[in-house]
């Protein structure tokens, strides 16, 4: 299986000031179409999880532009520009390449 | 407007079943993917299963053997049969649709104890 390593697992923050996530699988998320499926989620405190990028790059409609996904291969990031009080809650990459898919561990972002 | 709606979940003793449902609205299901995921209380995500919309289906390896999806594109309904329970079973399932989970249901919680 395809292992999703996430970093850090708990991210303090400052509104106002930016934040990253880090992603990396222990194969490449290249498949054969030369698409990369990795995607970023979040879920908010008692919410469903909700898909922020597609394809380590692609925001999904509605959401923000201060959410940005980057990487290829095997090194994948998630970058908020600015972070704000609705952005709280936890954020989890996942590929969709190979099976069985599979999720990175989470990322609590809070306030500090 | 797409909506998922999770139902179906409850308590159940080890070693029972349960049949949890997906009723998916706004988009055209027959056509698309639809998956479900679940997750442990305080824990992360872990996908269980997906079927295509041609109907071939993947599961997680903790789950095979034990629970099958389906679907019935009559009813715009999604489904996974859960047999032989486990503690471990325990989790809020959400349905999602599309390959690459672009919209996710409420989530139905299954609790398995005694």
């Amino acid at each position: 299986d395809v292992v999703m390593t996430q970093s850090p697992l708990s991210l303090p923050v400052t509104l106002g000031q930016p934040a990253s996530i880090s992603c990396r699988s222990s194969q490449s998320l290249v498949y054969s179409d030369g698409y990369t499926y990795l995607h970023w989620f979040q879920q908010r405190p008692g919410q469903s999880p909700r898909r922020l990028i597609s394809g380590a790059s692609n925001r999904d409609s509605g959401v923000p532009d201060r959410f940005s996904g980057s990487g290829s291969g095997t090194d994948f990031t998630l970058t908020i520009s600015r972070v704000e009080a609705e952005d709280i809650g936890v954020y989890y990459c996942m590929q969709g390449t190979h099976w069985p898919r599979t999720f990175g561990q989470g990322t609590k972002l809070e306030i500090k | 407007e797409v909506q998922l709606l999770g139902s179906g979940g409850g308590l159940v003793q080890p070693g029972g079943s349960l049949r949890l449902s997906c009723a998916a609205s706004g988009f055209t299901f027959s056509s698309i993917a639809m998956n479900w995921v679940r997750q442990a209380p305080g824990q992360g995500l872990e996908w269980v299963s997906t079927i295509g919309g041609g109907g071939a289906t993947y599961y997680a390896d903790s789950v095979k053997g034990r629970f099958t999806i389906s679907r019935d594109n009559s009813k715009n309904t999604l489904y996974l049969q859960m047999n032989s329970l486990r503690a471990e079973d325990t989790a809020v399932y959400y349905c999602a649709k599309t390959w690459h989970l672009d919209s996710w249901g409420q989530g139905t919680r299954v609790t398995v104890s005694s």
